[in-house]
Formats: structure tokens, C-alpha cells, sequence
């Protein structure tokens, strides 16, 4: 099983649509996790950090459910710009705090 | 976050030779990683640059392969060395700031021939 799991989509969505991603993860112990996205041939930027009691920045929204090891994004009111890889990204604590793990990706393509 | 840079953008190499990155940042950071993206993936850790000290690295990665220099807190370099075609990617560093934020440079496109 990978350590972080995310459907590779493509999610192709009219602009205005809510689109929802998940991501699994496999360590019980994982201590922190983020999204990030990545625009075709750019590196990975940070969208947001995922908190425990779940998050929201404007049109995004997180939530992080550690009983079933899951994270999921929202984003609602889908802009063209909108259209991009997004990364589950996990810490898996213990002895490895400075390690990353990326899951592969999810594509959104948002249609006009 | 901070501004960070990379050196060359991109490059294509002949197999069996060697090529250095370089990393830049604009303000100093004690955490510095060199991760790999091969085509169509996600991003893997090759390592953690350790100011003053040897490189950390991940499991399936080696020095002799992947020697890392950092002499000081703005500045690391990566060398891909006896380059194969297996080893064309994109190569990012990062650095850690608050926290567990990590924030990438823009990486270098590497084909070898």
C-alpha cells in the first residue's frame, strides 16, 4: 500500500463547480499535512495546511479526518486558474519529522 | 516564505557525465532538502543537506551517486553524477521554515542522452 493515496483523476469540471478531492495515508502516527499545488512544468507551491479541526481560505477548504486516515479538499466556485495538479502531502512524524511524502497527484482541469 | 532559486533552469547531459545544481535561498534556513520528480510522478526525497555536516539520505539513494555540498545556511548544491537516462527528472530543493512548511525552488529539467 503507498504511504499517501490520492485518485489521479482527471477532474474535469464546468468553471463554477465544487470539486472535491481525497487522499488516504497509511501511517496512524503521520503528524502534520498539506496540500500543495502544482501548475504543468512549475514547482509545487503551498495551498494549505490541513488542521484537525479542518480549515477554510476563501474558496478552499480542508479536512482532515484521523480515525479513517483521510484528508480532503474542497473547492467551491472553480475558477480556469483553478486548473492544476494538487499534491496530498503528508508528514510522517517519529524519527523522520523532516521527511515529506507526496502522493501523485490529483489533475483539475476547469472548462470554460 | 522565502525566495529561492536554482542554477542551471535546465540541461541536457550526455550519459556517463556529471552535472552540478545549485540552490540559492535569500535568507538563512537550517533545513535544506534535494527532492526528485520523474516524469509523470510525485516528488521523492533524495536527501537532507545538512549545513556543516554530511548529507542525510533517503533509503535508495547514495553520495557516490548523489554527492551534496552545503557549506553554509543560504546555499546547497546537488551533483548528479555518471549521469544515465534513468536519471532524467526534475531536481527541487527545498527549504523548511515555520513549522512543516517546506517551500520548493523552481527546479531543474535534467535529460540525459
Amino acid at each position: 500500500r503507498k504511504e499517501v493515496e490520492q485518485d489521479p483523476g482527471p477532474f474535469n469540471v464546468p468553471e463554477g463547480a465544487t470539486v472535491a478531492f481525497n487522499c488516504t495515508y497509511s501511517n496512524s502516527a503521520s503528524q502534520s499535512f498539506f496540500w500543495y499545488r502544482q501548475d504543468c512544468r512549475k514547482e509545487p507551491k503551498l495551498l494549505m495546511s490541513v488542521y484537525s479541526s479542518g480549515n477554510e481560505d476563501g474558496r478552499f477548504t480542508a479536512q482532515l479526518n484521523r480515525a479513517s486516515q483521510y484528508i480532503s479538499l474542497l473547492i467551491r466556485d472553480s475558477k480556469l486558474s483553478d486548473s492544476a495538479t494538487y499534491l496530498c502531502v503528508v508528514n510522517p512524524g517519529g524519527g523522520a519529522t523532516n521527511k515529506l511524502i507526496f502522493g501523485t497527484g490529483t489533475l483539475l482541469a476547469v472548462q470554460p | 516564505s522565502a525566495v529561492i532559486s536554482q542554477k542551471p533552469s535546465r540541461d541536457i547531459c550526455q550519459r556517463g557525465t556529471s552535472l552540478t545544481i545549485q540552490c540559492q535561498v535569500d535568507s538563512q534556513v537550517t533545513m535544506m532538502f534535494w527532492y526528485r520528480q520523474q516524469p509523470g510522478q510525485s516528488l521523492t526525497l533524495i536527501a537532507t543537506a545538512n549545513q556543516g555536516s554530511e548529507a542525510t539520505y533517503e533509503s535508495g539513494f547514495v553520495i557516490d551517486k548523489f554527492p551534496i555540498s552545503r557549506p553554509n545556511l543560504t546555499f546547497s548544491t546537488l551533483t548528479v553524477s555518471n549521469m544515465s537516462p534513468e536519471d532524467s527528472s526534475i531536481y527541487l530543493c527545498s527549504v523548511r521554515l515555520a513549522g512543516d512548511t517546506q517551500y520548493f525552488g523552481p527546479g531543474t529539467r535534467l535529460t540525459v542522452l
